[in-house]
C-alpha cells in the first residue's frame, strides 16, 4: 500500500483562482517532505521542503503546509497563472532509510 | 549548465534485447537514483548509490543492473528488456540523503522513455 496518497487526483481551475492540494502520509518517523513539480515530458522540480518541525514554507505563489501529528500536507497555489499547469507530487523521506516515498501526484490544469 | 543529463530521450527496444541508460550530473553529488514512474503511480525507486563503488536496490530492481564507477556517472542497465519495463526512467542526484547532513533537494533529469515492442 502506498504511504503517500495525494487528492485530488486531478483537477481544473480558471486563471487567477487558487487552489489547494492534499497529502495523506503515513511513513513514520519522518524526517522531510518535499512538494515537486512536474511539466510534462520533464522531470520533478522542487518547490518546497520542509521537517517534521516546520508548519508552513513559501516559494512565491506556493505555500505548502505540514501537521505532522495527522500526517497531512497541503500545497496552496495562490493566483494560478497558465504555467501552473503541472502534475504536483507529494514526497516523504523516512528518518532513517534513503528510499523517499512518493504519492502519485495531482495533475493540475489552468484555463485561460 | 549544471545539472542531471540523462541519455537518450527516448528508446524503442525489441523484448529481449539490451542497453543501458545514461545518467551523468557535475554537482558533485554523492547520491544518485533511478526512478520508474508509470501512469497513476508514484516514481518507485530501482537502483540507488550513495558513492562511487556503492550501489544498493531499490523497490522494483529486477531486471535492471547498475554500477557507479566515478561520482559523476550512473549508467541502468536493462539486460534483457521485457514489456513490462515500458516505462520513463528519470534519474536523480542529491548532495546527500542522510538527513543528518541536512534536507537536500533532488535534482532529476529530464527522463528516456523507454518502449519496449
Amino acid at each position: 500500500k502506498n504511504q503517500v496518497e495525494q487528492s485530488p487526483q486531478s483537477l481544473i481551475i480558471l486563471e487567477g483562482k487558487n487552489c489547494t492540494l492534499q497529502c495523506n502520509y503515513t511513513v513514520s518517523p519522518f524526517s522531510n517532505l518535499r512538494w515537486y513539480k512536474q511539466d510534462t515530458g520533464r522531470g520533478p522540480v522542487s518547490l518546497t521542503i520542509m521537517t517534521f518541525s516546520e508548519n508552513t514554507k513559501s516559494n512565491g505563489r506556493y505555500t505548502a503546509t505540514l501537521d505532522a501529528d495527522t500526517k497531512q500536507s497541503s500545497l496552496h497555489i495562490t493566483a494560478s497563472q497558465l504555467s501552473d499547469s503541472a502534475s504536483y507530487i507529494c514526497v516523504v523521506s523516512p528518518l532513517n532509510d534513503y528510499k523517499l516515498s512518493f504519492g502519485a501526484g495531482t495533475t493540475v490544469t489552468v484555463r485561460a | 549548465n549544471a545539472g542531471v543529463t540523462q541519455t537518450p530521450k527516448f528508446q524503442v527496444l525489441k523484448t529481449g534485447q539490451s542497453m543501458t541508460l545514461q545518467c551523468a550530473q557535475d554537482m558533485n553529488h554523492e547520491y544518485m537514483s533511478w526512478y520508474r514512474q508509470d501512469p497513476g503511480m508514484g516514481l518507485r525507486l530501482i537502483h540507488y548509490s550513495v558513492g562511487a563503488g556503492i550501489t544498493d536496490q531499490g523497490e522494483v530492481p529486477n531486471g535492471y543492473n547498475v554500477s557507479r564507477s566515478t561520482t559523476e556517472d550512473f549508467p541502468l542497465r536493462l539486460l534483457s528488456a521485457a514489456p513490462s519495463q515500458t516505462s520513463v526512467y528519470f534519474c536523480a542526484s542529491s548532495y546527500s540523503n542522510r538527513p543528518v547532513r541536512g534536507n537536500y533537494g533532488y535534482t532529476f533529469g529530464s527522463g528516456t522513455r523507454l518502449t519496449v515492442v
